[in-house]
């Protein structure tokens, strides 16, 4: 089965950089059907998709409403990926998910394991 | 973007009862329709993908349906480990995923 795990600071100060990293194992990161996702939950919130990165990380998504703060990448050597975001405020203070999202033989994405999410404040 | 709307915003329900949770769509999404459960202080779980394909090892009580615009889930039996907050994702607008706000079952 697979396993992830986020890890990274706990406290970012305001206009500095986010950066976590997601550790999987139990499965390899280059997995055909798999990408690898970040997701954030502020508290007593619901849940914002952040973005996604696929195998080598040559290909990328994020979500448009953090413009182009967010930067994803993967190290396969490690079977890990990590996530920055820029000039972070205190709207980015989150527990943050890191995720695999599943390509089913019928076309069907969903994220099928999920880390079990770390709290970054922003706050200086 | 493709919004997700969860109703009702919150429940009261009791052990045995049956509920029924609705995700409306803003747009028709075919049947890309992810339920994940969350418990407090927990990372999510998917329950249900393809709006009615249940997820391996999740108990049969739990089924999903609709298509287009309009998705359910349902429990049968309300269990004592069923009482969480449930999302509902939409998955058609690749690589823009999108989740309801949120549906809280508590105990009555």
């Amino acid at each position: 089965q697979v396993q992830l795990q986020e890890s990274g600071p706990g406290l970012v100060k305001p206009s500095q950089t986010l950066s976590l990293t997601c550790t999987v194992s139990g499965g390899s990161i280059t997995s055909v059907r798999y990408y690898w996702n970040w997701i954030r939950q502020p508290a007593g919130k619901g849940l914002q998709w952040i973005g996604r990165v696929y195998n080598s990380g040559r290909n990328t998504n994020h979500n448009p409403s953090l413009e182009s703060r967010v930067t994803l990448s993967v190290d396969t050597t490690k079977n890990q990926f990590f996530l920055n975001v820029s000039s972070v405020t205190a709207a980015d203070t989150a527990v943050y998910y890191c995720a695999s999202g599943f390509f089913d033989a019928s076309g069907y994405f969903h994220f099928d394991y999920w880390g079990q999410g770390t709290l970054v404040t922003v706050s200086s | 973007d493709i919004q997700m709307t969860q109703s009702p915003s919150s429940l009261s329900a009791s052990v045995g009862d049956r509920v029924t949770l609705t995700c409306r769509a803003s747009q028709s999404i075919s049947t890309y329709l992810n339920w994940y459960q969350q418990k407090p202080g927990k990372a999510p779980k998917l329950l249900i993908y393809g709006a009615s394909s249940l997820q391996s090892g999740v108990p049969s009580r739990f089924s999903g349906s609709g298509s287009g615009t309009d998705f359910t889930l349902t429990i049968t039996s309300l269990q004592p480990e069923d009482f969480a907050t449930y999302y509902c994702q939409q998955s058609y607008s690749t690589p823009m995923y999108t989740f309801g706000q949120g549906t809280k079952l508590e105990i009555k």
